[in-house]
């Protein structure tokens, strides 16, 4: 069974405060990391994919590293907004099995 | 991209009654998927449905309690049966081909009592 983990759990942080964010999975089989961010009665929302170890994709304020070789990847949020108040979950796809594995997300909160 | 839709979006049920969830996709797509939330859990993969074949089921989730559906390649259902409080989750469909692409939909918000 496949364990990807992310921490931590839950995070609140004042308006303006620059968070982040880890991913911890298995590495054997590894070929695609997704990120996605996930509020609540919306569609779960694509934010990067990444590959390559060294890895590092920005989409405005956020982004994200790869390092395949430890099984991990980072997620940064620079001047946090109430609108980041989200859930952020990473997923590994593996070549075996052909699906991605899902953490149990990081639930940010942002007060303003 | 692709642009998914799910009826409904949320609905209070009682324990030992089924509920449908509609899945449809503004495009043609080979693979659909189905994953459950439940409180507190990752987002874990029920089943993958082709069109043309049997819901290839994932272990822990069998046909008689989750039947899928897939009559074309722009929609599909999944059946939650003879429900119990431990089925309460979010119920999402997603679609995607490899390992670059994959889209979900708003999800069902299900509660059994």
């Amino acid at each position: 069974i496949l364990n990807v983990e992310q921490s931590p759990q839950s995070l609140h942080v004042q308006e303006g405060d620059s968070t982040n964010f880890t991913c911890s999975f298995p590495s054997s089989n590894f070929y695609a990391l997704h990120w996605y961010r996930w509020e609540t009665a919306k569609s779960p929302e694509a934010l990067f994919v990444m590959t390559l170890n060294g890895d590092e994709k920005k989409k405005g304020r956020i982004s994200a590293t790869l390092n395949t070789k430890e099984g991990y990847s980072y997620l940064y949020i620079k001047g946090s907004q109430p609108e980041d108040s989200a859930t952020y979950l990473c997923a590994p796809f593996y070549n075996q099995g052909g699906k991605l594995i899902f953490g149990q997300g990081t639930e940010l909160s942002v007060k303003p | 991209s692709a642009v998914i839709s799910q009826k409904p979006s949320r609905d209070i049920c009682q324990r030992g009654t089924s509920l449908t969830i509609q899945c449809q996709v503004d495009s043609q797509v080979t693979m659909m998927f189905w994953y459950r939330q439940q409180p507190g859990q990752s987002l874990t993969l029920i089943a993958t449905a082709n069109q043309g074949s049997e819901a290839t089921y994932e272990s822990g989730f069998v046909i008689d309690k989750f039947p899928i559906s897939r009559p074309n390649l722009t929609f599909s259902t999944l059946t939650v049966s003879n429900m119990s409080p431990e089925d309460s989750s979010i119920y999402l469909c997603s679609v995607g081909e490899g390992a670059y692409e994959q889209y979900f939909g708003p999800g069902t918000r299900l509660t059994v009592t």
